[in-house]
């Protein structure tokens, strides 16, 4: 069965850098373009950004591009994400989420691991 | 980036009434709309997908309709494990954005 697991979340202080991982099982990894979604406590769903398949082609949502990178090395079915500078505004659950056929239908999704950025 | 807008924000109903939730779009999508259903503490659940098909393993009682910039997702007989918060998404442009979300509660 397809299962998708972060982490690395924690405690960070501002302006600070963190890498949250995402190890993939029970599909063929790098078939799949990958994402990444967060979710302030109590709030709803933000879009960070997606990955094609090999990693070639990368798309991220304007708040976060320039200080978030996402990149996947496909001999470890393993999707990172690299958060640089971060801010009180990035704290939040943060999925791995699957591309169902490149379509951007989000079809599963990690537990989730969450960052607090706080001093 | 597309904005999409959800109504209401909340709503409460009771086990066996029909829901209706909307998504509108701030330009035209097309069918390019998928909606997610969170339950709390859970991760989201693809429901629907293009506008109004429904995703392997979702009971019929959802559906989903629109096209161009106003979407519905009904739920045609509310059952008790549909309390939840349900989220629109955008998947016309390479930055996808999502709805606000609209939590259905019980009455």
């Amino acid at each position: 069965q397809v299962q998708l697991v972060e982490s690395g979340g924690g405690v960070v202080r501002p302006g600070r850098s963190l890498r949250l991982s995402c190890v993939a099982s029970g599909f063929t990894f790098n078939s799949y373009a990958m994402h990444w979604v967060r979710q302030a406590p109590g709030k709803g769903l933000e879009w960070v950004g997606v990955v094609s398949y090999d990693g070639g082609t990368k798309y991220y949502a304007d708040s976060v591009k320039g200080r978030l990178t996402i990149s996947r090395d496909n001999s470890k079915n393993t999707l990172y994400l690299h958060m640089t500078s971060l801010r009180g505004e990035d704290t939040s659950i943060y999925y791995c989420a699957r591309d169902k056929d490149g379509s951007y239908y989000l079809d599963y999704w990690g537990q989730g691991t969450l960052v607090t950025v706080s001093s | 980036d597309i904005q999409l807008t959800q109504s209401p924000s909340s709503l409460s109903a009771s086990v066996g009434d029909r829901v209706t939730i909307t998504c509108r779009a701030s330009q035209t999508i097309g069918t390019s709309l998928i909606w997610y259903q969170q339950k709390p503490g859970e991760t989201p659940h693809l429901l629907i997908y293009s506008a109004s098909s429904l995703q392997s393993g979702v009971p019929s009682r959802f559906s989903g309709s629109g096209s161009g910039t106003d979407f519905t997702l009904t739920i045609g007989s509310l059952q008790p494990e549909d309390f939840a918060t349900y989220y629109c998404q955008q998947t016309y442009s390479t930055v996808l954005t999502f709805g606000q979300g609209t939590k259905v509660e019980i009455k």
